[in-house]
């Protein structure tokens, strides 16, 4: 059965530095989006992605955070100067349509130190 | 501020029994909803959709939609220890292509054997 798959599931960073979170999409899949889960708190949207642009972001996504397609298979996540605030579980989501059913990566704990 | 309500629990209920969970959502042109699974330190799994208002029967699982009274709900037949997680309400949007998922804070759930 295909599956979001997402790299590295654990990343550990000092605080200032920039990380780049890796998902790779299920193959059929048109749209692309990221979202963060802070420890016991609620999932929350950061981004979608179709046709490699940008098709949404909330006021979480703000200028120390980046997405790119760099290939037709890889979807990435870039957060310039880490903050503490920063730790969270990231978790990438596909689906093939706006509005369906979506699935989600196993995710990239991401602990900023 | 689009927002989903759920009953933080813990919901406990002895195996066997009938778990029911409950969601309200405030986007009252909200299309698709969405029930995952989400166990301690992991991603959130989908283990039901609905769409339209009544009832929606996947093996053990019942969704319930109510769009005028902008309620959802999942229902556990003969509930299994291994159903103890906590389960989030999802909701797509009225407006926006990509339709991101809001996700209410989740129910915690745990069965008894």
């Amino acid at each position: 059965e295909p599956e979001v798959t997402q790299t590295p599931s654990h990343q550990v960073t000092q605080m200032g530095q920039e990380v780049i979170l890796r998902c790779v999409p299920i193959s059929n899949h048109l749209y692309f989006y990221w979202y963060r889960q802070i420890l016991g708190q609620k999932v929350e949207f950061l981004v979608s992605f179709y046709n490699n642009e940008i098709s949404e972001k909330s006021e979480i996504f703000d200028d120390q955070f980046s997405v790119e397609r760099p290939d037709g298979s890889n979807f990435t996540l870039k957060i310039r100067s880490t903050k503490l605030e920063d730790s969270a579980m990231y978790f990438c989501a596909s689906n093939p349509k706006g509005g369906t059913e979506a699935f989600f990566g196993q995710g990239t704990r991401l602990t900023v130190v | 501020q689009k927002e989903v309500e759920q009953n933080s629990g813990p919901l406990s209920v002895p195996e066997g029994a009938i778990a029911s969970l409950n969601c309200t959502y405030s986007d009252r042109g909200s299309q698709s909803f969405f029930w995952y699974r989400q166990y301690s330190g992991k991603s959130p799994e989908l283990i039901m959709s609905i769409y339209s208002n009544g009832d929606k029967e996947d093996g053990r699982f019942t969704a319930q939609l109510n769009k005028a009274s902008q309620y959802v709900s999942l229902l556990i037949r003969d509930s299994q220890p291994s159903d103890s997680a906590t389960y989030l309400c999802a909701v797509n949007p009225s407006s926006g292509s990509a339709r991101q998922l809001t996700f209410g804070s989740g129910t915690q759930l745990t069965v008894l054997p």
